[in-house]
């Protein structure tokens, strides 16, 4: 299996303008959560999806943070508009929910700067 | 709601030294517990796990006891080497049932330096 993958690896952008991560989880797992990482806050759960459903989206930041899951393979995130304190690096992770104690598996990330 | 502190780095150790990284959590019922390794540039790794009191994790020479009493999950490695570089976040799952797609509570990681 290949892995969570997420792109692009690297964004660099100016403010205002609209961003798209994207991540496409392991075959077979259930869950999904998107994660945020920044040295000042360390990792924060921004939202997760359980069979392709928003389930707590509490952590999102503000309005200008929406994510989507169309179908069990893949998931966006978008920021519009971005602003420069968005910069940190955006991680994907995904999970198959047994019940047992989950193990996370994570995407390598998208360092996001915005300018 | 849940919690998990860990110790504020840089941990800074020598070769062959023996790590301890301090991990507490709050939480309500029964959590399973985990380390996460991240590798510069890369993402976050299972590295030890343990589901309920008194279990131990283990993995490349790490270890973790899962104590209720203290609600503690303490990293300790006897000999650590220069490959061991990187942060390790503690994390804890759930707490009603021990498990859920809740998602994890992660500690603000801890970013260790071993040194030749």
């Amino acid at each position: 299996d290949a892995g969570v993958i997420q792109s692009p690896r690297h964004e660099v952008t100016e403010m205002g303008q609209e961003v798209t991560l994207r991540c496409k989880p392991i075959s077979g797992h259930n869950s999904l959560f998107w994660y945020r990482q920044t040295m000042m806050r360390g990792l924060e759960l921004l939202i997760y999806f359980n069979n392709n459903v928003p389930i707590d989206d509490s952590g999102m930041p503000e309005d200008r943070f929406s994510a989507k899951m169309p179908n069990a393979s893949f998931s966006t995130l978008k920021i519009q508009p971005s602003e420069p304190r968005d910069s940190a690096v955006y991680f994907c992770a995904s999970s198959l929910v047994t019940g047992k104690g989950e193990k996370l598996f994570f995407g390598s990330g998208t360092q996001l700067s915005v300018l | 709601g849940n919690s998990v502190t860990q110790m504020e780095g840089p941990v800074t150790l020598s070769e062959e030294a023996f790590l301890t990284i301090n991990c507490t959590y709050t939480a309500t019922g029964y959590p399973s517990l985990f380390w996460y390794v991240q590798y510069p540039g890369e993402g976050l790794q299972l590295l030890l796990k343990a589901t309920k009191a008194d279990d131990k994790g283990s993995n490349k020479g790490f270890e973790a006891t899962y104590r209720k009493e203290t609600t503690s999950f303490h990293l300790e490695k006897g000999s650590v080497q220069v490959s061991d570089s990187a942060v390790y976040f503690c994390a804890l799952n759930g707490g009603v049932a021990g498990g859920g797609a809740d998602g994890l509570t992660f500690g603000k990681g801890t970013h260790l330096i071993i040194q030749p």
